[in-house]
């Protein structure tokens, strides 16, 4: 079974500073998903990376896939109490379109 | 606008009782899911379909069954709901190839009493 796991579970933070959030897994995915949900409201997708190494940006969000398609990061520079919601990490593995969810992390900013 | 619409936001129905949960799509993606959220547990895989007429288990199907009669259209059935089906359930489709990633409805927090 493919597993990802997210850290931080939980940040807090004020608005204007900087955080990087984390997908790591011990398995190899052909892409990796980013996408942030709303209170109430569905998943919405932000980015997907395929090839090992790939950055891409989307303003102030910098996300980062690993060498060896293990891992995935997501940078937010300058953030803002808009960027607060829950981001989840997931993972195209072996059995083609079905998606590994990691368990997501809770950003709260705060002004 | 490219749409997953799910029948209902909240829904509260009594143990025992079969539930119905609908979801539509018309992007024209053969996959669809459903999912479950729970607080600590993030979303879980109840099933999937890659076909009309096709369905495959996920991590949790105990208790669920689906339906898909048509591309755009796949339906959650819980056959006796329970108190521990209370969740938020969550419709997502997909293109096969290439994965473009998933389009999600708003949800359906389901509440069991």
């Amino acid at each position: 079974t493919q597993l990802l796991e997210q850290s931080p579970q939980f940040l807090s933070i004020q608005e204007g500073e900087n955080l990087t959030v984390y997908c790591n897994s011990s398995s190899v995915f052909s892409s990796l998903q980013w996408y942030r949900q709303e209170p109430g409201e569905g998943p919405v997708l932000l980015v997907t990376v395929v090839t090992g190494g790939e950055v891409k940006k989307l303003k102030r969000l910098t996300f980062q896939f690993g060498d060896a398609r293990k891992d995935s990061s997501l940078h937010i520079t300058a953030a803002q109490p808009g960027d607060t919601g829950l981001y989840l990490c997931a993972g195209e593995g072996e059995y083609g379109n079905k998606l590994v969810f990691g368990a997501g992390t809770i950003l709260r900013v705060k002004s | 606008d490219v749409k997953v619409t799910q029948s209902s936001r909240y829904l509260v129905k009594r143990t025992g009782e079969k539930v119905f949960l609908e979801c539509v799509q018309d992007m024209d993606h053969e996959n669809m899911f459903w999912y479950r959220q729970d607080p600590g547990l993030g979303l879980r895989l109840i099933y999937f379909s890659y076909d009309v007429k096709m369905k495959e288990k996920g991590d949790i199907p105990e208790g669920y069954s689906v339906s898909r009669e048509k591309k755009e259209r796949f339906s959650l059935i819980l056959e006796s709901a329970s108190t521990n089906q209370t969740s938020m359930y969550l419709c997502a489709s997909s293109l096969q190839r290439p994965n473009y990633g998933y389009t999600f409805g708003s949800g359906t927090r389901l509440t069991v009493v």
